[in-house]
């Protein structure tokens, strides 16, 4: 079955620091991989996802990600933290499933930006 | 394009109330999904339309649970009796088949925050 481990339920970096959020997937099949954010009081949003091809995918808001199937990881990146980034985060990997997309979502990790 | 909408955003009810949600998706996606979303989790998947047809249900879905899409256009998700475990954020998304597979991109709506006292 598919399920994804975010490390750190936290992460707390000054404004203009690199952000990493860790993001560890389980898949018996090649897998789709996802990372939303959501913002309090919002629905989410995709930041970015990987399907097939180029290994580092970009995102909105200068993010990107790294699929590498070694590691079973899809960590994101940002290279500056903006105060704006402030929001939580969450990972998915899916699977097609008769035909629709499922998504399997990680706990998610809260990004803290600090001036 | 004004995205997908959710109401109530807010919902305070008593445990045995039945409450109704509803979901507009962006205007001529066929596919839509129900999400759940509980207090320092991730969301879960609940169920899946394509059109007016309920083709997925999650086990979490329980009998008291039921979801239409009567027109292939908004949903409604139907708790009964409810239970105070019921409590959570209850998400809709939805996705055009022009980019059905991995392509698909789902767009989240802002959510039904449920509390049962």
């Amino acid at each position: 079955a598919q399920s994804v481990t975010q490390l750190g339920s936290h992460v707390s970096v000054s404004e203009g620091a690199l952000v990493l959020l860790r993001c560890n997937y389980s898949s018996s099949v090649p897998p789709y991989l996802f990372w939303y954010v959501q913002y309090p009081n919002q629905g989410l949003q995709l930041l970015l996802k990987y399907t097939t091809g180029a290994t580092l995918v970009k995102g909105i808001n200068g993010f990107e990600a790294e699929f590498k199937k070694s590691e079973t990881s899809f960590h994101l990146t940002k290279p500056s933290a903006h105060m704006s980034d402030a929001a939580e985060y969450f990972c998915a990997v899916s699977f097609m499933n008769t035909g629709f997309q499922k998504l399997v979502f990680g706990t998610g990790t809260r990004l803290l930006v600090s001036p | 394009d004004t995205g997908v909408s959710q109401d109530p955003r807010h919902k305070i009810t008593k445990r045995g109330q039945n409450v109704t949600f509803r979901c507009d998706p962006i205007s001529e996606h066929n596919r839509l999904y129900w999400y759940r979303q509980t207090l320092g989790q991730g969301p879960e998947f609940l169920t899946y339309f394509q059109n007016e047809a309920q083709l997925e249900k999650s086990r979490l879905l329980s009998d008291r649970f039921s979801a239409e899409r009567p027109k292939g256009s908004f949903s409604t998700l139907e708790i009964q009796r409810t239970e105070q475990g019921d409590s959570a954020m209850y998400l809709c998304a939805s996705s055009s088949r022009v980019l059905a597979g991995p392509k698909e991109t789902q767009y989240f709506g802002p959510g039904t925050r449920l509390l049962v006292l």
